[in-house]
């Protein structure tokens, strides 16, 4: 079974400060990672994604994340945080088999909040 | 580029009413799905569609319908409305192309029963 928990439903960080948002999944199957970011009444955008090539995966705005199998994490970084990047972020598993695309499990969302 | 549009954006129903979530991508996307989000859920997935004329059901779809009789149309069926179904709706495609899995998101659908 595949599953994704996000370890904080909110992180407060002050402009100009690193940021980590933690992710753990568990899958079945080799997994297919990703980070979705959500701007207030928006769709969801993709920021970054690991599909079983380098295990560090760099994204759009400067977010970068690392696959680590042994820990079964997905913890997205960023050196400096900017106001802009206040947003809801959304870590999901794809339990891809073989080339076939499979379902997305969508954890619950983290919200950063990026303080002046 | 329009990629993915839904209507409406806001639709307040009353408990019993019916109602369709339009959605449609100009991407000639194979992949659609419909989600709804509440708040500190995440993502639940409602149905989906792996091409034209083939549907199938999601995590959480009681209470919902779907069609899929174009590549570019994904309706979404609400019959007999309940409060339970107050939520956000998104709608969702991809090119099912390899291992990508990328997602291109509506901006959203809020539908509220009262």
């Amino acid at each position: 079974a595949q599953s994704v928990t996000q370890l904080d439903s909110h992180v407060s960080v002050s402009e100009g400060t690193p940021v980590l948002l933690r992710c753990n999944y568990s899958s079945s199957y080799s997994p297919s990672l990703f980070w979705y970011v959500q701007h207030p009444n928006k769709g969801l955008q993709l920021l970054l994604k690991y599909t079983s090539a380098a295990t560090l995966v760099k994204g759009i705005n400067g977010f970068e994340a690392e696959f680590k199998k042994s820990e079964t994490s997905f913890h997205l970084t960023k050196p400096s945080a900017h106001m802009s990047d206040a947003a809801e972020y959304f870590c999901v598993v794809s339990d891809r088999r073989g080339s076939t695309l499979g379902r997305l499990y969508f954890g619950r969302g983290t919200q950063l909040t990026v303080w002046p | 580029n329009a990629g993915v549009t839904q209507t409406p954006k806001f639709r307040i129903l009353k408990i019993g009413q019916s109602m369709t979530l339009q959605c449609a991508q100009d991407m000639n996307h194979n992949y659609m799905y419909w989600y709804r989000q509440d708040p500190g859920m995440g993502l639940k997935l409602i149905y989906y569609s792996v091409g034209a004329g083939i549907t199938d059901k999601g995590e959480v779809p009681n209470g919902y319908n779907v069609s899929r009789s174009t590549t570019e149309d994904f309706p979404l069926r609400l019959e007999l409305a309940a409060p339970s179904q107050t939520s956000v709706y998104f709608c969702a495609s991809t090119s099912g192309q390899g291992r990508t899995g990328e997602l291109f998101f509506g901006e959203g659908s809020r539908l509220t029963v009262l």
